[in-house]
């Protein structure tokens, strides 16, 4: 069965700092797909990166970086110098990939990021 | 505008009362997914849809049904509603050759 790990339940920092949330995730499919997701506290939800399982290559978007390894089923997601608009709820998923990227998505529980001025 | 809309937004109703949350989309996206969100459960998907005439079940499918006539509407029904179907819910949809997935704003269904 699939599952994702986010265990950090919470976090804080101190604005400027950097900041990764970590993702394990367990699968027995070859071809999948990963995701990182930002709920803020409006509460609406923002598709952030999707990756797929034959790409391990780092990804970086501005300030937003992303560390996929397969040896360790990881997916980690980091943000460097940490703004208070960072502050959210971020959400790691899996899916299979019968059909495409949003097949049977489970999602981790989320991390909540509290960055302080 | 990219947009994914949701109707309605908010909703009380009672237990066995048949509805139907709407969802449209505007960017011509063959992919659609509705997820739930419940404190201390997290996020679930589910049904999703790859096409018109053309879905599958996600996580959570019990109580729920779905349909795709038309590529930019994907409704979810839900027959019989009871209390625990109590939630936010989010519709999404996505193009297979683009990577990105828009949200809708959610909606928060209360079932008494």
């Amino acid at each position: 069965a699939q599952k994702v790990t986010q265990a950090q339940t919470e976090i804080s920092v101190v604005e400027k700092e950097d900041v990764t949330l970590d993702c394990v995730y367990e699968t027995r499919d070859t071809t999948y797909y990963l995701f990182w997701y930002k709920q803020p506290p409006s509460g609406e939800l923002v598709f952030l990166i999707r990756r797929n399982s034959f790409d391990e290559q780092n990804e970086i978007s501005g300030r937003y970086s992303w560390n996929f390894q397969k040896s360790t089923s990881s997916f980690n997601f980091t943000i460097t110098a940490s703004q208070v608009v960072d502050s959210a709820v971020y959400f790691c998923a899996l899916s299979e990939a019968n059909y495409g990227s949003y097949d049977k998505v489970i999602f981790g529980p989320g991390t909540s990021l509290s960055v302080i001025p | 505008e990219a947009q994914v809309t949701q109707n309605p937004r908010y909703l009380i109703t009672v237990t066995g009362k048949k509805l139907t949350v709407t969802c449209s989309q505007n960017m011509n996206h063959e992919y659609m997914s509705w997820y739930r969100q419940d404190p201390g459960l997290g996020l679930r998907q589910i049904y999703y849809s790859m096409n018109v005439e053309v879905t599958d079940k996600g996580d959570v499918p019990e109580g729920y049904k779905v349909s795709r006539k038309e590529k930019r509407n994907f409704p979810l029904i839900l027959e019989s509603p009871s209390p625990n179907q109590t939630s936010l819910y989010f519709c999404a949809s996505s193009s297979t050759g683009t990577e990105t997935q828009y949200f809708g704003p959610g909606t928060r269904l209360l079932v008494l």
